[in-house]
């Protein structure tokens, strides 16, 4: 079975400090990746999604950047935060079921970011 | 207009009531549909998809309505347990190449109590 793991779990940051959050992704290949940030009390922001090792699409303009060095690693960064960089910030995998023609999307546990 | 639309509730309701969820979507060519539970603090979890007959898992039914472009969630016989937050998902294609991305609703809150 499929399991997706992030860390760190929480993390409190001052202003302007560079920030590196972890994803990976065991049981499939090739899976499609995706960043998401939640703030509080909001609806999920799609940031970053990758189709395949070192293509990233962002979605949003912002002081945040994603790469993706391995197939099942996802990695999101920042050079130097903002008191709006605070939130929650959910990696997700998906793989496209041709059959039922459906891409559904499976969330990680989640990192839950402060800045000062 | 919000691609995906939810009442974000409040709903408040007794052990034992029916309550139903609606979600607006504004994306006619959207294909897939989905509901998710996020509970306090936690990541959001697969709930169950949305077909276009409908399909129910045990005290959960979920519903699709294309003509008028929303999906309906509906929870039977509530439980303590399901108090949370119920996040709809819609597939959104892309009008000519790039990415058939997912876009989530803000999410309903559901309070149930003894």
């Amino acid at each position: 079975s499929q399991t997706i793991h992030q860390w760190p779990a929480t993390l409190v940051q001052p202003v302007g400090s560079p920030l590196s959050l972890e994803c990976t992704v065991e049981g499939t290949s090739n899976p499609n990746l995706y960043w998401y940030r939640q703030a509080a009390g909001r609806g999920l922001q799609l940031l970053f999604y990758s189709v395949g090792i070192g293509q990233i699409s962002s979605e949003v303009p912002q002081n945040l950047s994603a790469s993706r060095p391995q197939d099942r690693q996802f990695i999101l960064s920042s050079k130097k935060l903002l008191l709006s960089d605070s939130g929650f910030y959910l990696c997700a995998w998906s793989v496209m079921d041709s059959g039922a023609g459906t891409d559904t999307q499976y969330f990680g546990p989640g990192t839950r970011l402060t800045v000062l | 207009r919000k691609e995906v639309e939810q009442d974000p509730g409040p709903f408040n309701v007794p052990e034992g009531a029916t309550v139903a969820f609606n979600c607006t979507y504004s994306n006619s060519a959207s294909q897939s549909f989905f509901w998710y539970r996020q509970d306090c603090r936690k990541e959001p979890k697969l709930l169950m998809s949305v077909y276009s007959s409908g399909n129910e898992d045990g005290r959960f039914t979920a519903q699709l309505n294309r003509a008028s472009q929303y999906i309906s969630l509906l929870i039977r016989d509530s439980k303590l347990s399901d108090s949370a937050t119920y996040l709809c998902a819609v597939n959104s294609p892309p009008r000519s190449g790039g990415y058939n991305k997912l876009i989530f609703g803000a999410g309903t809150r559901l309070a149930v109590h003894p």
